[in-house]
């Protein structure tokens, strides 16, 4: 069964630790990316690969990390400088192929709350 | 740059009736778009997209968009609203180069009512 898989799905830190948010897929896309979701805000783009061992910082990257070793997999560490992070984080990947036709698909998200 | 912009935050609908979204974008260049639907605490579900091969767009649970240039938008349209079309609904744009990038509307939460 082909798709995205986040975990966890809920998850709970405290002020001042540095988190990891797991996303993996199986369909052999190239690129994959990680928004933020905020109330009222729609998504926004913290970071994004479109090949392994390369990736791009987005329009919120600071106090975040990812790493890209592997095509399936694109975590995302969440760190202690980031002053804000409580919000629903989703991951999506898309094909390369065919230029800027092709959809993203999404994950089912992971919420994080800071205590 | 590109952008997008979802007219309305809340849209509410008796279930049978007419559902209208309403989505503007602007782009420098040919665009693409997408509509996503999402449901609570869930990931984000393509409705449909609009590649450049017909104006008017189906997409999935009878969705469908008509791209209008002349008029910059994207409007998301349905004949007859069921109580499982609540949810909310983004309007996306996107452009070839910078990574195929998408930017998001802001959304726009629909309501069904009996």
């Amino acid at each position: 069964d082909g798709g995205i898989t986040q975990s966890p799905k809920y998850l709970f830190r405290k002020e001042g630790q540095n988190v990891t948010l797991s996303c993996e897929q199986n369909l052999n896309h190239d690129a994959m990316y990680w928004y933020r979701q905020d109330p009222g805000q729609g998504l926004r783009l913290i970071y994004y690969s479109q090949i392994v061992n390369d990736f791009q910082k987005g329009d919120i990257a600071e106090g975040y990390s990812v790493s890209r070793e592997k095509k399936e997999s694109f975590p995302l560490t969440v760190t202690s400088a980031q002053k804000n992070p409580t919000a629903f984080y989703l991951c999506a990947s898309q094909t390369t192929s065919s230029g800027s036709y092709n959809e993203q698909f999404f994950g089912p998200g992971t919420r994080l709350t800071v205590l | 740059a590109q952008s997008v912009t979802q007219l309305d935050s809340h849209v509410s609908v008796s279930e049978g009736t007419p559902v209208l979204l309403r989505c503007n974008y602007s782009s420098s260049y040919s665009p693409s778009l997408f509509w996503y639907v999402q449901h609570p605490n869930k990931g984000l579900q393509l409705l449909l997209k609009y590649t450049s091969a017909a104006t008017l767009v189906k997409g999935i649970n009878g969705f469908e968009a008509e791209f209008k240039k002349s008029e910059t938008s994207f409007h998301l349209t349905k004949p007859s609203a069921h109580m499982s079309d609540a949810a909310e609904y983004f309007c996306v744009v996107s452009e070839w180069g910078g990574g195929n990038k998408l930017t998001f509307g802001t959304g726009t939460q629909l309501k069904v009512e009996l």
